[in-house]
């Protein structure tokens, strides 16, 4: 069965801090993962998008790895601020096809 | 011009009320999308549009009806929603739908409608 799966579910932290969200999946075949910044209420950001071939991808603060032999990938946010408080979401795409899978998301929280 | 624009921005209406949603982006992408998404859960896939052609259909009731006029435009139509239809709604555009093992295409989203039916 094709899933992502996300962890923690939800994490707090303290302002400067540093995190790492975690995305195991099991969709076959794969064709790439992207994981999205979301503030309550509003449409999702992408933050970095990362075919099969790809190991690491960074967008300023984020660092997004992926790890394809264990269906494997991370989220590392450096030096957070009050503003990286939103779900973050892990998403896989199908080969050829336009369907993906949404993994449920972890809520950050960063405090002052 | 990187963005997806929906309107409104929020929606109220009675389950006797027929009302639209409207998508529109000028990136020139091939795919929208229509997703459906209910509190504290990510986005649920509704409907996909490939070169203005219905590609997708994730059996959603007939209440909800898309339409494509163009490739810039995407609504959804809605007509006798239950109170359970209250969601965000939100759109997507993305340039390369092929999904082929290279591809980095993304979907970009809009910020959603919030509808609200009564």
């Amino acid at each position: 069965k094709n899933q992502v799966e996300q962890s923690p579910q939800s994490l707090i932290i303290l302002e400067g801090k540093n995190c790492t969200l975690q995305c195991n999946y099991t969709v076959s075949p794969f064709s790439n993962l992207r994981w999205y910044k979301q503030d309550t209420g509003r449409g999702p950001v992408s933050l970095t998008i990362m075919t099969f071939s790809e190991n690491t991808k960074s967008n300023g603060r984020y660092t997004a790895t992926l790890d394809a032999d264990t269906k494997q990938s991370s989220l590392h946010i450096t030096a957070s601020q009050l503003s990286d408080s939103a779900s973050y979401i892990c998403v896989v795409t199908y080969t050829g096809g336009f369907k993906t899978i949404f993994g449920a998301g972890t809520r950050l929280f960063v405090k002052a | 011009d990187t963005e997806v624009t929906q309107t409104p921005k929020h929606l109220v209406m009675g389950m006797t009320n027929k009302k639209s949603l409207k998508c529109e982006q000028h990136m020139g992408h091939r795919a929208m999308y229509w997703y459906k998404q209910k509190a504290k859960k990510p986005p649920e896939l509704m409907f996909v549009y490939s070169y203005e052609k219905l590609s997708i259909n994730e059996s959603v009731p007939s209440r909800f009806s898309p339409e494509c006029p163009n490739s810039s435009l995407l609504n959804l139509h809605l007509h006798a929603l239950q109170p359970e239809d209250s969601a965000l709604y939100l759109c997507a555009s993305s340039q390369d739908p092929s999904g082929s093992r290279t591809s980095t295409d993304t979907q970009y989203f809009g910020p959603g409608t919030r509808l609200t039916v009564l």
